[in-house]
């Protein structure tokens, strides 16, 4: 494990429910990010967190409701998701302003049914 | 806000030869650069990054150049093995100083034995 650690890895839902991803970093990092990872698309960046405070929203649709309740965790809520959400979701954290690389967690790979 | 182009989007070489990939990015004020490796069906892992006040890194077979007047940086892999098959992504900071990396559209490397 690099000390990013995302769970379920693999996650099959319907379009009418709930579920949640986590992020779990022990970096010492003070920004989080979630990006969505699409076949043959690059990584689209979806919601940045910096010292636990939203401060970026990527025009990301209101059916993901990210929530950063302190600096290691990260929270995905979704509902109502559509099939083609389908992707890999990875989470990675930083050093934050200063523009360190990011380190990634191995994702959750979504399957909306 | 910032724009990563990356080329090509596949590339395939014979082990021992050289690979080059090259991306142009469109905010003057991005200040650093990483390349990512991501293996199949596993996390993307930093492999090298440049700053802005840097022209040229090396680190044993990978080596990023940046050209900050014409906004392009390149990832040249020297001695190529069978391992370095992957896909790769490069990624430039954007001016919000929130750490967020806009990604490139990946290149699909395939060394053959």
């Amino acid at each position: 494990e690099t000390g990013v650690t995302q769970t379920p890895r693999h996650l099959v839902m319907g379009m009418t429910n709930k579920k949640s991803l986590k992020c779990e970093q022990h970096l010492g990092h003070n920004a989080m990010y979630w990006y969505k990872q699409s076949a043959k698309k690059p990584l689209e960046l979806m919601f940045v967190y910096s010292l636990e405070e939203r401060v970026e929203n990527n025009s990301v649709p209101s059916r993901f409701s990210p929530e950063c309740p302190n600096s290691s965790h990260l929270f995905l809520h979704l509902h109502t998701l559509q099939p083609e959400d389908s992707a890999l979701y990875l989470c990675a954290s930083s050093q934050g302003p200063a523009n360190y690389g990011y380190t990634f967690g191995s994702g959750t790979r979504l399957t909306v049914v | 806000g910032e724009n990563v182009e990356q080329h090509p989007s596949t590339l395939s070489v014979q082990e021992g030869d050289s690979a080059v990939i090259k991306c142009t990015y469109s905010d003057s004020a991005s200040n650093y650069f990483p390349w990512y490796k991501q293996e199949l069906g596993k996390r993307p892992q930093l492999i090298i990054d440049i700053r802005s006040n840097v022209g040229e890194k090396k680190d044993q077979r990978i080596a990023v150049t940046l050209n900050k007047t014409a906004k392009h940086f390149s990832l040249h892999i020297t001695e190529t093995q069978p391992e370095d098959s992957a896909v790769y992504f490069c990624a430039a900071s954007d001016s919000s100083n929130t750490g967020k990396l806009i990604f490139g559209q990946g290149t699909t490397l395939q060394v053959k034995p």
